[in-house]
């Protein structure tokens, strides 16, 4: 079975200050991994989406992520928070051949001026 | 292209009632999902349908049902509504499924008094 482990329900970083959101994941087969972002009252858009051409991948509004599968984390970051970036953020695991996705619980990200 | 859309956005329900939410995803996508959003349990997987056919399913009681139409346009059944079903449903579609990315509309928000 898969899992996914988000570290810290909250963080609040400054305007300015990198943003750190951890993210592990289990999974017995090579895993797809991505990363959404919610804004309130929408649905979910995705930053960007691991499938092991790359182990850092790039995403939208200046996001990234890096697998690290001796660590089994896809932790993302953006070196400099925007107030906009303000959000809850959910990593999500696939395999292939399934399109189930499991989601971490989330992260909500606090911005402040 | 136009995005996934969900119908309707808010819906509001007694228990014991039914309902019936809408999703129609992207143009020439095949694959359709659902998830169940509530603040205690998550993002949590109701089932998947690709080409009419249900493909996958999470663990929800029989209450949950959904079909999928030959446009790919797909709905999702609720009966006899209980007060824990009040959450926000996601449609999520995707090209073929199978760990591809999926793209979610909006949601549809229902509450159950």
């Amino acid at each position: 079975a898969q899992s996914v482990t988000q570290l810290g329900s909250h963080v609040s970083v400054s305007e300015g200050a990198l943003v750190l959101l951890r993210c592990n994941y289990s999974s017995s087969v090579p895993p797809y991994l991505f990363w959404y972002v919610q804004y309130p009252n929408q649905g979910l858009q995705l930053l960007l989406k691991y499938t092991s051409a790359a182990t850092l991948v790039k995403g939208i509004n200046g996001f990234e992520a890096e697998f690290k599968k001796s660590e089994t984390s896809f932790h993302l970051t953006k070196p400099s928070a925007h107030m906009s970036d303000a959000a809850e953020y959910f990593c999500a695991v696939s395999s292939s051949g399934y399109s189930t996705l499991t989601f971490g619980k989330g992260t909500m990200l606090l911005v402040s001026p | 292209k136009a995005g996934v859309t969900q119908t309707p956005r808010y819906l509001i329900k007694t228990r014991g009632q039914q309902v019936t939410l809408s999703c129609s995803p992207i143009s020439g996508h095949r694959s359709v999902s659902w998830y169940q959003q509530t603040p205690g349990q998550g993002l949590q997987f109701l089932f998947e349908y690709f080409s009419e056919t249900q493909r996958n399913k999470g663990n929800f009681p029989g209450r949950f049902s959904g079909r999928q139409f030959s446009n790919s346009r797909s709905e999702m059944n609720v009966s006899t509504l209980e007060l824990g079903d009040s959450a926000l449903y996601l449609c999520a579609s995707s090209l073929e499924g199978g760990g591809e990315t999926q793209y979610f509309g909006p949601g549809t928000r229902l509450l159950v008094l």
